[in-house]
């Protein structure tokens, strides 16, 4: 069975350095990776995904099937980067669309 | 438009009772999901519906859970004979499709569970 691996529940830099939120993923297959984030009294949304290889609000996360890893970072954090971070793994675009989610990293930056 | 809304946003009920939670998808979104966060834990799958197609019920804790989609839009989750451990944040997610992967969460429901 597939399995997503968040190592550190918390993680809290100050504003300008460099973050890291790090994933880790069991599968056999070929899997699609996301990242969602939830700030605070909001709900949870996507911020990316390994497919579109884009950046979002400064955001890269680069898939490693080599390592099996999907950590996402940031050069300078912000503020209001402040929230939960959930890293989730679907089976592939043919197969049943549930994610499998990890436990989450609740990153906090500081002033 | 109308993002994916859930009612009721809170609940509490005493230990032994049944808890009806509702999801209403945004329109048009084939695909709907529920899933559990618990206090401490990460997001835990719960069920999948797609269009007609049977559900996907893989993620249900026990027998009594159940989830229905009347007519292919608004969910129901039951909770029967509830208990204390059944106390978490209920979210429903829909998508255009099971390939357009992008899911859309609702709100959630807390539920609380005496």
């Amino acid at each position: 069975a597939q399995r997503v691996t968040q190592p550190e529940k918390l993680l809290s830099v100050f504003k300008g350095a460099p973050v890291e939120l790090k994933c880790n993923y069991s599968y056999s297959g070929s899997p699609e990776l996301f990242w969602y984030v939830q700030y605070s009294r909001q709900r949870l949304q996507l911020l990316l995904r390994h497919i579109s290889r884009e950046s979002i609000k400064g955001f890269t996360a680069d898939l490693n099937k080599g390592e099996t890893s999907f950590h996402l970072k940031k050069p300078f954090a912000q503020e209001e980067d402040s929230a939960m971070y959930y890293c989730a793994l679907k089976k592939g675009e043919t197969s049943g669309s549930r994610l499998t989610f990890g436990e989450g990293t609740q990153l906090t930056v500081n002033p | 438009g109308a993002g994916v809304s859930q009612s009721p946003s809170n609940k509490v009920t005493e230990k032994g009772k049944d808890v009806e939670l509702r999801c209403d998808p945004i329109s048009g979104h084939t695909a709907l999901y529920w899933y559990r966060q618990s206090l401490g834990q990460g997001l835990e799958f719960l069920i999948y519906f797609q269009g007609n197609s049977a559900p996907d019920k893989s993620g249900l804790p026990s027998d009594r859970f159940s989830a229905e989609r009347t007519g292919g839009s608004v969910s129901t989750l039951t909770i029967q004979r509830t208990q204390q451990e059944d106390s978490a944040v209920y979210l429903c997610a829909s998508s255009l499709s099971p390939t357009r992967n992008e899911q859309f969460f609702g709100p959630g429901t807390r539920l609380t569970v005496l």
